[in-house]
């Protein structure tokens, strides 16, 4: 158990529908990454946060977009979502977000879309 | 850009020693990491190696860095079964937040 968790475990829905993963870091860390893994295109990732502020941005669509609140817990919002989207998303989180930076994966939401 | 790029998959018998291959194009790389990720499960850090070294043991984990080629090896000496797993090789710098991680190499343990 890394200590981070994720709901839903597991979610369907159609195309065009709107989703929002969320994500609950390690007690004490301040970054939380998202990524995306599907079969075809591997791990990618998403978009970091740190205290609550946007830290970097990686292959994230403009149909989907996140947050950290005031609590460092996160959400991920996936929107008009496609066919393609269907994927595993994981969160992880870290305690700083520079430097040397182990990550702690969460278990992941399976996300699938009719 | 950065890149990672590692061969999809490994079968290797039980008991043998495997060893999963990685290059990189970042150059100004400071952390190797490789990352485990069994069925059902999210990514586990398994090693890392700091980029000025060449190699790191663990137990059964051997990390070989060449940084002159950016090619990064993980060798599993006595493979179990339990080795099975997505094995992910990633790298970031020293200032950078964002790790970047390969496709991942899938191994499989034959008897």
């Amino acid at each position: 158990d890394s200590g981070v968790t994720q709901t839903p475990k597991h979610l369907i829905t159609a195309t065009g529908q709107r989703v929002t993963l969320r994500c609950s870091p390690r007690s004490g860390d301040l970054s939380v990454y998202w990524y995306q893994q599907s079969l075809d295109q591997g791990l990618q990732f998403l978009i970091q946060y740190y205290n609550g502020e946007e830290r970097a941005k990686g292959n994230i669509l403009e149909r989907f977009s996140a947050q950290q609140f005031p609590d460092l817990h996160s959400e991920l919002n996936l929107s008009s979502l496609e066919l393609g989207d269907s994927a595993l998303y994981f969160c992880a989180s870290s305690p700083s977000g520079q430097g040397y930076n182990e990550q702690f994966f969460g278990p992941g939401t399976r996300l699938t879309v009719l | 850009g950065e890149d990672v790029e590692q061969s999809l998959f490994l079968s290797v018998r039980e008991g043998d020693s495997s060893v999963i291959n990685c290059t990189y194009t970042d150059s100004s790389s400071t952390y190797l990491y490789w990352y485990k990720q069994e069925p059902g499960a999210g990514l586990q850090l398994l090693t890392y190696i700091f980029s000025n070294m060449d190699m790191k043991q663990d137990q059964r984990l051997t990390v070989l860095l060449n940084k002159k080629d950016k090619h990064l090896s993980l060798r599993i000496a006595d493979t179990q079964t339990g080795d099975s797993a997505i094995y992910f090789c990633a790298e970031s710098g020293s200032s950078a937040s964002k790790i970047i991680f390969g496709s991942g190499t899938r191994l499989s343990i034959r008897p």
